[in-house]
Protein backbone atom coordinates (compact mmCIF):
# COMPACT_ATOMS: atom_id res chain seq x y z
CA UNK A 1 0.00 0.00 0.00
CA UNK A 2 0.80 3.98 -0.79
CA UNK A 3 2.28 6.02 2.69
CA UNK A 4 3.09 9.43 2.73
CA UNK A 5 5.48 10.69 5.82
CA UNK A 6 6.53 14.21 6.66
CA UNK A 7 9.02 15.08 9.26
CA UNK A 8 9.27 16.47 11.83
CA UNK A 9 5.75 16.66 12.95
CA UNK A 10 6.34 20.01 14.77
CA UNK A 11 8.74 22.59 14.48
CA UNK A 12 9.80 26.06 16.41
CA UNK A 13 12.99 27.80 14.15
CA UNK A 14 14.25 31.37 14.92
CA UNK A 15 13.98 33.95 12.59
CA UNK A 16 16.95 33.62 10.11
CA UNK A 17 17.91 29.85 10.96
CA UNK A 18 17.40 27.25 8.04
CA UNK A 19 14.69 25.29 7.36
CA UNK A 20 14.62 21.64 5.80
CA UNK A 21 11.12 19.93 5.53
CA UNK A 22 11.41 16.50 4.10
CA UNK A 23 8.20 14.54 2.58
CA UNK A 24 8.78 10.44 1.24
CA UNK A 25 6.61 8.73 -0.43
CA UNK A 26 5.96 4.84 -0.09
CA UNK A 27 4.64 2.07 -2.52
CA UNK A 28 4.47 4.18 -5.78
CA UNK A 29 6.59 5.48 -8.54
CA UNK A 30 7.63 8.28 -10.24
CA UNK A 31 4.36 10.61 -8.48
CA UNK A 32 3.79 14.34 -8.63
CA UNK A 33 4.39 15.41 -5.47
CA UNK A 34 3.35 18.84 -4.28
CA UNK A 35 4.03 21.15 -1.04
CA UNK A 36 1.60 23.23 0.15
CA UNK A 37 1.40 25.89 2.86
CA UNK A 38 -2.09 26.57 5.13
CA UNK A 39 -1.58 30.15 7.39
CA UNK A 40 -4.83 30.52 9.42
CA UNK A 41 -7.92 31.62 7.74
CA UNK A 42 -6.13 31.06 4.10
CA UNK A 43 -7.02 27.81 2.77
CA UNK A 44 -4.31 26.36 1.23
CA UNK A 45 -1.51 28.01 -1.07
CA UNK A 46 0.28 25.69 -3.49
CA UNK A 47 4.58 26.55 -3.01
CA UNK A 48 5.88 23.62 -5.22
CA UNK A 49 5.01 21.10 -7.34
CA UNK A 50 7.38 18.43 -9.56
CA UNK A 51 6.44 16.13 -12.02
CA UNK A 52 9.80 14.01 -11.75
CA UNK A 53 12.86 13.61 -10.38
CA UNK A 54 14.89 17.35 -10.86
CA UNK A 55 11.94 18.66 -11.53
CA UNK A 56 10.45 21.55 -9.83
CA UNK A 57 7.92 24.39 -10.45
CA UNK A 58 7.41 27.03 -8.23
CA UNK A 59 3.75 28.92 -8.10
CA UNK A 60 4.70 32.03 -5.81
CA UNK A 61 7.93 33.76 -5.28
CA UNK A 62 8.90 33.65 -2.09
CA UNK A 63 11.48 32.82 0.54
CA UNK A 64 11.16 28.76 0.41
CA UNK A 65 12.69 26.85 -2.34
CA UNK A 66 12.25 22.64 -3.33
CA UNK A 67 14.12 19.56 -4.72
CA UNK A 68 13.70 16.26 -5.37
CA UNK A 69 16.57 14.34 -5.24
CA UNK A 70 15.17 10.98 -5.16
CA UNK A 71 12.02 9.60 -6.61
CA UNK A 72 9.70 10.07 -3.86
CA UNK A 73 11.51 12.27 -2.30
CA UNK A 74 10.67 16.02 -1.76
CA UNK A 75 12.24 18.34 0.16
CA UNK A 76 10.86 21.77 1.54
CA UNK A 77 14.44 24.23 2.49
CA UNK A 78 14.64 27.87 3.73
CA UNK A 79 18.03 29.79 3.96
CA UNK A 80 17.07 32.02 6.33
CA UNK A 81 13.38 31.52 8.03
CA UNK A 82 11.01 35.10 8.08
CA UNK A 83 8.10 34.95 10.63
CA UNK A 84 5.66 35.16 7.52
CA UNK A 85 6.98 31.20 6.57
CA UNK A 86 4.85 30.33 9.94
CA UNK A 87 2.45 28.17 9.29
CA UNK A 88 1.31 24.39 8.54
CA UNK A 89 3.02 22.70 5.84
CA UNK A 90 1.62 19.54 3.79
CA UNK A 91 2.77 17.79 1.18
CA UNK A 92 0.74 15.58 -1.02
CA UNK A 93 1.40 13.39 -4.34
CA UNK A 94 -0.78 11.69 -6.94
CA UNK A 95 0.16 8.08 -8.76
CA UNK A 96 1.80 8.19 -12.03
CA UNK A 97 -0.28 8.20 -15.01
CA UNK A 98 -3.80 8.72 -12.98
CA UNK A 99 -5.34 11.55 -14.41
CA UNK A 100 -8.02 12.33 -11.75
CA UNK A 101 -6.46 14.97 -10.54
CA UNK A 102 -7.32 13.28 -6.56
CA UNK A 103 -4.49 14.08 -4.43
CA UNK A 104 -3.52 12.38 -1.20
CA UNK A 105 -2.08 14.18 1.93
CA UNK A 106 0.57 14.04 4.33
CA UNK A 107 -0.04 14.06 8.09
CA UNK A 108 2.00 18.32 8.06
CA UNK A 109 4.41 19.76 9.62
CA UNK A 110 3.39 22.42 11.76
CA UNK A 111 6.43 25.26 11.55
CA UNK A 112 6.74 27.96 14.28
CA UNK A 113 9.21 30.68 13.65
CA UNK A 114 9.98 32.91 16.55
CA UNK B 1 -9.42 36.28 -9.47
CA UNK B 2 -10.87 33.75 -7.18
CA UNK B 3 -11.43 29.93 -8.71
CA UNK B 4 -12.86 28.71 -5.71
CA UNK B 5 -14.78 30.82 -3.54
CA UNK B 6 -16.77 28.81 0.31
CA UNK B 7 -19.32 30.49 1.15
CA UNK B 8 -18.66 31.16 4.82
CA UNK B 9 -15.84 31.10 6.71
CA UNK B 10 -17.65 29.38 9.47
CA UNK B 11 -21.06 27.38 9.93
CA UNK B 12 -22.53 26.26 13.29
CA UNK B 13 -25.41 23.72 13.20
CA UNK B 14 -26.84 21.70 15.75
CA UNK B 15 -26.69 17.87 15.89
CA UNK B 16 -29.23 16.08 13.99
CA UNK B 17 -29.48 19.29 11.43
CA UNK B 18 -28.78 19.64 8.14
CA UNK B 19 -25.01 20.79 6.55
CA UNK B 20 -25.17 22.64 3.77
CA UNK B 21 -21.56 24.14 2.60
CA UNK B 22 -21.40 26.14 -0.48
CA UNK B 23 -18.66 26.03 -3.08
CA UNK B 24 -18.70 27.89 -6.29
CA UNK B 25 -15.74 27.75 -9.02
CA UNK B 26 -14.41 29.41 -12.19
CA UNK B 27 -12.78 27.34 -14.92
CA UNK B 28 -12.20 27.12 -18.26
CA UNK B 29 -12.66 23.70 -19.11
CA UNK B 30 -14.70 21.06 -17.66
CA UNK B 31 -13.55 20.97 -13.92
CA UNK B 32 -13.14 18.25 -11.71
CA UNK B 33 -14.21 18.93 -8.11
CA UNK B 34 -13.04 17.84 -4.67
CA UNK B 35 -14.50 18.02 -0.89
CA UNK B 36 -11.51 17.58 1.27
CA UNK B 37 -12.26 17.76 5.21
CA UNK B 38 -9.07 18.13 7.96
CA UNK B 39 -9.46 17.77 11.48
CA UNK B 40 -7.43 19.84 13.44
CA UNK B 41 -3.77 19.00 13.05
CA UNK B 42 -3.78 16.95 10.42
CA UNK B 43 -3.14 16.45 6.35
CA UNK B 44 -6.57 16.45 4.28
CA UNK B 45 -8.80 13.15 3.68
CA UNK B 46 -11.15 12.89 0.86
CA UNK B 47 -14.51 12.79 1.13
CA UNK B 48 -15.77 13.08 -2.41
CA UNK B 49 -15.32 13.78 -6.01
CA UNK B 50 -16.93 14.28 -9.34
CA UNK B 51 -14.71 14.13 -12.39
CA UNK B 52 -17.38 13.03 -15.22
CA UNK B 53 -20.82 11.35 -14.97
CA UNK B 54 -23.79 11.45 -12.35
CA UNK B 55 -24.13 15.15 -10.98
CA UNK B 56 -24.95 13.81 -7.47
CA UNK B 57 -21.84 12.44 -5.93
CA UNK B 58 -21.82 10.34 -2.82
CA UNK B 59 -18.83 10.38 -0.48
CA UNK B 60 -17.69 8.90 3.11
CA UNK B 61 -19.21 9.84 6.44
CA UNK B 62 -22.93 10.61 4.50
CA UNK B 63 -22.27 13.29 2.62
CA UNK B 64 -22.80 14.23 -0.96
CA UNK B 65 -22.20 16.89 -3.39
CA UNK B 66 -24.08 17.83 -6.32
CA UNK B 67 -22.55 19.19 -9.62
CA UNK B 68 -24.44 21.93 -11.27
CA UNK B 69 -22.84 23.39 -14.11
CA UNK B 70 -25.10 26.28 -14.80
CA UNK B 71 -24.29 27.64 -11.30
CA UNK B 72 -21.05 26.59 -11.56
CA UNK B 73 -21.43 25.35 -7.46
CA UNK B 74 -20.79 21.79 -6.24
CA UNK B 75 -21.98 22.44 -2.65
CA UNK B 76 -21.67 19.95 -0.29
CA UNK B 77 -24.38 18.22 1.93
CA UNK B 78 -25.43 16.49 4.98
CA UNK B 79 -28.98 15.27 6.22
CA UNK B 80 -27.69 15.29 10.05
CA UNK B 81 -24.67 16.56 11.49
CA UNK B 82 -22.96 14.55 13.97
CA UNK B 83 -20.72 15.71 16.61
CA UNK B 84 -17.73 13.83 14.63
CA UNK B 85 -17.93 16.09 11.42
CA UNK B 86 -16.87 19.18 13.68
CA UNK B 87 -13.79 19.97 11.42
CA UNK B 88 -12.63 22.29 8.54
CA UNK B 89 -14.16 21.35 4.55
CA UNK B 90 -12.11 22.60 1.45
CA UNK B 91 -13.46 22.69 -1.44
CA UNK B 92 -10.97 22.30 -4.63
CA UNK B 93 -11.37 22.60 -8.33
CA UNK B 94 -8.91 20.80 -11.19
CA UNK B 95 -8.32 24.54 -13.60
CA UNK B 96 -6.40 23.18 -16.82
CA UNK B 97 -5.66 19.51 -18.06
CA UNK B 98 -1.92 19.26 -17.82
CA UNK B 99 0.38 16.84 -16.38
CA UNK B 100 0.74 18.76 -13.03
CA UNK B 101 -2.80 18.29 -11.95
CA UNK B 102 -2.59 21.07 -10.01
CA UNK B 103 -5.69 21.84 -7.71
CA UNK B 104 -7.09 25.11 -6.70
CA UNK B 105 -8.60 25.39 -2.98
CA UNK B 106 -11.07 27.18 -1.36
CA UNK B 107 -10.27 29.48 1.96
CA UNK B 108 -11.90 26.64 3.63
CA UNK B 109 -15.16 26.35 5.97
CA UNK B 110 -15.18 25.64 9.91
CA UNK B 111 -18.04 23.15 10.92
CA UNK B 112 -19.04 23.74 14.38
CA UNK B 113 -21.45 20.86 15.90
CA UNK B 114 -23.33 22.27 18.76
CA UNK B 115 -25.25 19.41 21.36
Amino acid sequence: SQTIHQWPATLVQPVGSPLSLECTVEGTSNPNLYWYRQAAGRGLQLLFYSVGIGQISSEVPQNLSASRPQDRQFILSSKKLLLSDSGFYLCAWIPYGVASYEQYFGPGTRLTVT
Amino acid sequence: AQSVTQLGSHVSVSEGALVLLRCNYSSSVPPYLFWYVQYPNQGLQLLLKYTTGATLVKGINGFEAEFKKSETSFHLTKPSAHMSDAAEYFCAVSLTRSNDYKLSFGAGTTVTVRA
